[in-house]
């Protein structure tokens, strides 16, 4: 069975530019969740997915912005990028968004 | 919102000897996961143990729901098990909160 899939795995962008991060979740799961992990900050949640509706968000600026397709594949996008948005983010996926989360690799950002 | 604190935040082992790393999270909680993140960043699970005991080969781990508080036991520690750890706490949002993790060396 595969795993969480996220796309890229690497980019660096520049200041003021947008970035659209991809994620298809393990066959059969409806949740995707995203997270942030900055070596300042550690691990924050930025929101939560469920049969292409929003059901949860974290503490982040309206610059961040997701969305659920009718495959329970996940895009996030960042617009108008900031040195502080550099992290890796990190795609989760579960049955129901309770119980078990399993992650992908994640995609590094980079930010110039 | 919940906190969770995890310690200790750094240990340094020589290969076979045993280790202990806990978390205490603030408030009653409905999940709770350990994780291993590796060196390119991927989260591995652990464990799914919101009560009780599990054991998978080296690593087992405890968390009593009641006191608040969870507990991962690695043994006969191996250089592969170098890495961070940590525990994330579920509280009924469908997001879960991240201690800041331990950092383990694992030395030959």
């Amino acid at each position: 069975k595969a795993g969480v899939t996220q796309t890229p795995r690497y980019l660096i962008k520049t200041r003021g530019q947008q970035v659209t991060l991809s994620c298809s979740p393990i066959s059969g799961h409806r949740s995707v969740s995203w997270y942030q992990q900055t070596p300042g900050q550690g691990l924050q949640f930025l929101f939560e997915y469920f049969s292409e509706t929003q059901r949860n968000k974290g503490n982040f600026p309206g610059r961040f912005s997701g969305r659920q397709f009718s495959n329970s594949r996940s895009e996030m996008n960042v617009s108008t990028l900031e040195l502080g948005d550099s992290a890796l983010y990190l795609c989760a996926s579960s049955w129901e968004g309770t119980g078990e989360l399993f992650f992908g690799e994640g995609s590094r950002l980079t930010v110039l | 919102g919940i906190q969770v604190e995890q310690s200790p935040p750094d240990l340094i082992l020589q290969e076979g000897a045993n280790s202990t790393l806990r978390c205490n999270f603030s408030d009653s909680v409905n999940n709770l996961q350990w994780f291993h993140q590796n060196p390119w960043g991927q989260l591995i699970n652990l464990f799914y143990i919101p009560s009780g005991t599990k054991q998978n080969g080296r690593l087992s781990a405890t968390t009593v729901a009641t006191e608040r508080y969870s507990l991962l036991y690695i043994s006969s520690s191996q250089t592969t098990d170098s890495g961070v750890y940590f525990c994330a706490v579920e509280r009924g949002r469908r997001a879960l909160t991240f201690g800041s993790g331990t950092r383990l060396q694992v030395q030959p």
